[in-house]
């Protein structure tokens, strides 16, 4: 199992520039998330889906878009970039596992993409 | 008052020491607590999760949980200069329909030879 993948792992835009972040899993899970981490700030959370066809703001929504395209990928879109949207972008997701030491609740974590705006 | 909340450090211990990391957490209703480990450059793992009052070990690790306090920790025993890394605290609330986690700003260890 790939666990959570991303696309693309570096990615450079000028402001006003549009991109789609690609997220992926093949866990089964019903929750994904999008997660945005700067340094002093930890993990905030920008949108998440609790399952394949609902999604709901997170706490720093403002900028971005989402689709939960089916139950294993969750996309999240900048339709216009700005330099205030240069960090790292984590994908995660979460459900109930057959992993005996892991919780429902654990979230498990792509690789990140980290975005540069100009 | 934040969510979650923990000592950004960094925290410095020698190698084979007892870290101590601490997490105070503001929702009473919060019923799972997770401590995750991330790399830097990489994507935060999870280490342990608790959800009962008291101790929790696994190896060189033992969270603890105090929900009258709004207090968890996690010790590592034995540090090793692989745990140089972030830490992060995680609470669930399972009022919300979902499985939202809020994460703490994370604590930096560093494992001195």
């Amino acid at each position: 199992n790939a666990g959570v993948t991303q696309t693309p792992k570096f990615q450079v835009l000028k402001t006003g520039q549009s991109m789609t972040l690609q997220c992926a899993q093949d866990m089964n899970h019903n929750s994904m998330y999008w997660y945005r981490q700067d340094p002093g700030m930890g993990l905030r959370l920008i949108y998440y889906s609790a399952s394949e066809g609902t999604t709901d703001k997170g706490e720093v929504p403002n900028g971005y878009n989402v689709s939960r395209l089916n139950k294993r990928e969750f996309s999240l879109r900048l339709e216009s970039a700005a330099p205030s949207q240069t960090s790292v972008y984590f994908c995660a997701s979460s459900g109930r596992t057959s992993v005996m030491s892991a919780s429902r609740d654990t979230q498990y974590f792509g690789p990140g993409t980290r975005l540069t705006v100009l | 008052q934040k969510e979650v909340e923990q000592n950004s450090g960094p925290l410095s211990v020698p190698e084979g020491a007892i870290a101590s990391l601490n997490c105070t957490y503001s929702d009473r209703g919060s019923q799972s607590f997770f401590w995750y480990r991330q790399y830097s450059g990489k994507s935060p793992e999870l280490i342990m999760f608790i959800y009962s009052n008291g101790d929790k070990e696994d190896g060189r690790f033992t969270a603890q949980l105090n929900k009258a306090s709004q207090y968890v920790s996690l010790l590592i025993r034995d540090s090793q200069p692989s745990d140089s890394a972030t830490y992060l605290c995680a609470v669930n609330n399972r009022k919300t329909s979902y499985d939202k986690v809020i994460f703490g700003p994370g604590t930096s260890l560093s494992v001195i030879p």
